[in-house]
């Protein structure tokens, strides 16, 4: 079994401060482990994604994750926001089942960005 | 390329009406799936598909029917809609790996759906 939990379903920061969007995930094998956004009324994109190569993962427009197995987290960050970061941001955990990957979504952060 | 398109944009239906909902790919993707979307829960899995002539259910199939007569298409069909159907539909896909489970998910841009 595999679940996804975002630890805050909405977040706020001014332009040009850090992101932080958080998860946490339960596995029963080696994740993969992605980060999506979704703007208003948009189809989902995706940001990054670790597939058990380095834990430090670069994505798009600065967004970066770190895995940490120990503390079984994949933080989403980025070093200073901008008023286009603001969407909904879904962190989602992979299991391979014989042919397919499903895809299990976290409840959602929404990211709001201020002047 | 297109990717993933998904016809229509959005819907109106009445309760008990059926419908089907289109999903193309033309990224000869082998594994293709249908979410919905509700506020605050994220995207569920409704049915997916390893390959023309294989479906399977996910987490929330009651009341939708899939068939893959093809590689690139996927229909969702809604046999009586019901307004607890009432969701936003995003069609996906992705190559098949073989031994993990990192390959991306394609998305397409949704299907908005209201269930009168």
């Amino acid at each position: 079994a595999q679940s996804v939990t975002q630890l805050d379903s909405h977040v706020s920061v001014s332009e040009g401060t850090p992101v932080l969007l958080r998860c946490n995930y339960s596995s029963s094998y080696s994740p993969s482990l992605f980060w999506y956004v979704q703007h208003p009324n948009k189809g989902l994109q995706l940001l990054l994604k670790y597939t058990s190569a380095a834990t430090l993962v670069k994505g798009i427009n600065g967004f970066e994750a770190e895995f940490k197995k120990s503390e079984t987290s994949f933080h989403l960050t980025k070093p200073s926001a901008h008023m286009s970061d603001a969407a909904e941001y879904f962190c989602v955990v992979s299991l391979f089942t014989g042919g397919g990957n499903k895809l299990t979504f976290g409840t959602g952060t929404q990211l709001k960005v201020e002047l | 390329n297109a990717g993933v398109t998904q016809t229509p944009k959005f819907q109106v239906l009445k309760t008990g009406q059926s419908m089907t909902l289109q999903c193309a790919q033309d990224m000869n993707h082998e594994y293709m799936s249908w979410y919905r979307q509700d506020p605050g829960m994220g995207l569920r899995l409704i049915h997916y598909s390893v390959g023309a002539g294989i479906t399977d259910q996910g987490e929330v199939p009651n009341g939708y029917n899939v068939s893959r007569s093809t590689t690139e298409d996927f229909p969702l069909r809604l046999l009586s809609a019901a307004p607890s159907q009432t969701s936003v539909y995003f069609c996906a896909s992705s190559p098949i790996t073989g031994t993990s489970g990192s390959k991306t998910q394609y998305f397409g841009p949704g299907t908005r759906l209201l269930v009168l």
